[in-house]
């Protein structure tokens, strides 16, 4: 157990609707990152926060946010989603901003779009 | 732009043999950081190993080592006294100061086949 955890564990929806991915870190880190993983294009870096703040965007798409709340617990939001949307979507989580500090991974969301 | 290369697509070792898993990796950055994550099919993302590269030691956990070239920025897995549990894909990442932050950058996979 990381201790990253993440809900839904899985998600059907259509095409054209929103969801809503939740990510609680473990205690004690204060960065969250967002990875998306699928066949076509692996494993790719979404966004991260840290304490609160945007730190670094990496691929993610302009109808795609994110949001890290004052207890630390993230939210990645997707809407007017597509079929090519569906992937598995981990958060990993760190003490700090350090690039020594490990990222250690929830057991991801499968999101499944119809 | 960083780039992390997993040339083997699959691999299979006997239980108890020994495997090694490629990666080679390309970055301007001097100081940065290389991890090998697996990933069973349970899907999770579980930390195997890391490496610092400013240091010449290779890193080992248990079973696991690596064989840090950097000069030839490679950056190799090995798994020895193979066990069914390791049966899994094998994500090398590399993790350095670029416009991306302190994300990982992943190579492909390489799916390892342990068999009896």
């Amino acid at each position: 157990d990381s201790g990253v955890t993440q809900t839904p564990k899985h998600l059907i929806t259509a095409t054209g609707q929103r969801v809503t991915l939740r990510c609680s870190p473990r205690s004690g880190d204060l960065s969250v990152y967002w990875y998306q993983q699928s066949l076509d294009q692996g494993l790719q870096f979404l966004i991260q926060y840290y304490n609160g703040e945007e730190r670094a965007k990496g691929n993610i798409l302009e109808r795609f946010s994110a949001q890290q709340f004052p207890d630390l617990h993230s939210e990645l939001n997707l809407s007017s989603l597509e079929l090519g949307d569906s992937a598995l979507y981990f958060c990993a989580s760190s003490v700090d901003v350090r690039r020594n500090q490990p990222q250690h991974f929830g057991d991801g969301t499968r999101l499944s779009i119809l | 732009a960083q780039t992390v290369t997993q040339s083997q697509p699959e691999m299979s070792v006997q239980e108890a043999e020994t495997v090694t898993l490629s990666c080679t990796y390309d970055t301007s950055e001097s100081d940065y950081y290389l991890f090998w994550y697996k990933q069973p099919p349970s899907r999770q993302m579980i930390l195997v190993i890391r490496q610092e590269a400013y240091k010449q030691q290779n890193a080992t956990e248990n079973r696991f080592s690596v064989n840090f070239q950097k000069a030839a920025k490679s950056f190799s897995l090995k798994i020895s006294d193979s066990q069914l549990g390791d049966a899994a894909m094998y994500f090398c990442a590399l993790i350095s100061n670029s416009n991306s932050g302190y994300a990982l950058n992943f190579g492909k996979g390489t799916s390892l086949l342990v068999t009896p």
